[in-house]
C-alpha cells in the first residue's frame, strides 16, 4: 500500500501563474481532506471530499482556489493566479469512512513557493 | 469557536528524560483525538488516536491520555532519545464537524 501520493513535492510558481497539487489517497479511501501549513503555523483545514462531491469547503479562500475529486483519478487542489502569500505546504488526508472515527493518513505535501 | 491549544511551543529536555507535552482543547464534545509527529520539511506521522470512549493509548514510550470533561490530552514520551526530536501535532475532531482542528504544535529537542 503506497500511501497518500501527493505530487509534485516541491512546486515554484510565478506571480500570477497557476498551481495544481495533486493527491492520491491511499487504496480503498474515498474521503480526502487538503490543509495548508504556512511557514511556523499549525495545519488549518481547506476542504473536505468525497468522490465527485464537496462535502466541506469552509477553509477554502473564496477566490482563486478551488478543488475536485473526479470519479477517476487523483484529487485535484488548484490556485490560480498564485501570490506571494500562497507560499505554503499543501497537505492532503485521506480516511476510509466518515471522519469521525479517525483514522487520517496525511501524504508528504507539496512545497509551493511563489516568486 | 472549537480551537486546540498546544502548550508549550517549544521544549528542550536532555537526553533519557521523562516528558509530556500537553494539548487543551474547547469543547468536550469530540469524536476523537490524534497525535501527530512532524518532523522539519516532511509530511505527518500518526502516533497515537484516542476515541472518545477511550482514557488512554500506548505505543512504545508513548502515551497519550484524554481526560474530556476538563478539555485536555497529554502526550508522555519516556526515556527520550534525540531521534524523538520533531514537531508533535494534537489534532481534534469535534461533534458536528468532520474534519481534524489543529494545535500549533510542541517543537521538542531532545539534547544528546
Amino acid at each position: 500500500n503506497a500511501g497518500v501520493m501527493q505530487n509534485p513535492r516541491h512546486l515554484v510558481r510565478r506571480r500570477g501563474q497557476e498551481a495544481r497539487l495533486r493527491c492520491s489517497p491511499m487504496k480503498g479511501h474515498s474521503h480526502v481532506y487538503w490543509y495548508r501549513q504556512l511557514p511556523e503555523e499549525g495545519l488549518k483545514f481547506m476542504v473536505y471530499l468525497q468522490k465527485e462531491n464537496i462535502i466541506d469547503e469552509s477553509g477554502m479562500p473564496k477566490e482563486r482556489f478551488s478543488a475536485e475529486f473526479p470519479k477517476e483519478g487523483p484529487s485535484i487542489l488548484r490556485i490560480q493566479q498564485v501570490v506571494r502569500g500562497d507560499s505554503a505546504a499543501y497537505f492532503c488526508a485521506s480516511s476510509p469512512w466518515t471522519s469521525q472515527g479517525g483514522g487520517y493518513t496525511f501524504g508528504s505535501g507539496t512545497r509551493l513557493t511563489v516568486v | 469557536k472549537q480551537e486546540v491549544t498546544q502548550i508549550p511551543a517549544a521544549l528542550s529536555v536532555p537526553e533519557g528524560e521523562n516528558l509530556v507535552l500537553n494539548c487543551s482543547f474547547t469543547d468536550s464534545a469530540i469524536y476523537n483525538l490524534q497525535w501527530f509527529r512532524q518532523d522539519p520539511g516532511k509530511g505527518l506521522t500518526s502516533l497515537l488516536l484516542i476515541q472518545s470512549s477511550q482514557r488512554e493509548q500506548t505505543s512504545g514510550r508513548l502515551n497519550a491520555s484524554l481526560d474530556k470533561s476538563s478539555g485536555r490530552s497529554t502526550l508522555y514520551i519516556a526515556a527520550s532519545q534525540p531521534g524523538d526530536s520533531a514537531t508533535y501535532l494534537c489534532a481534534v475532531i469535534f461533534q458536528g464537524a468532520q474534519k481534524l482542528v489543529f494545535g500549533q504544535g510542541t517543537r521538542l529537542t531532545i539534547n544528546p
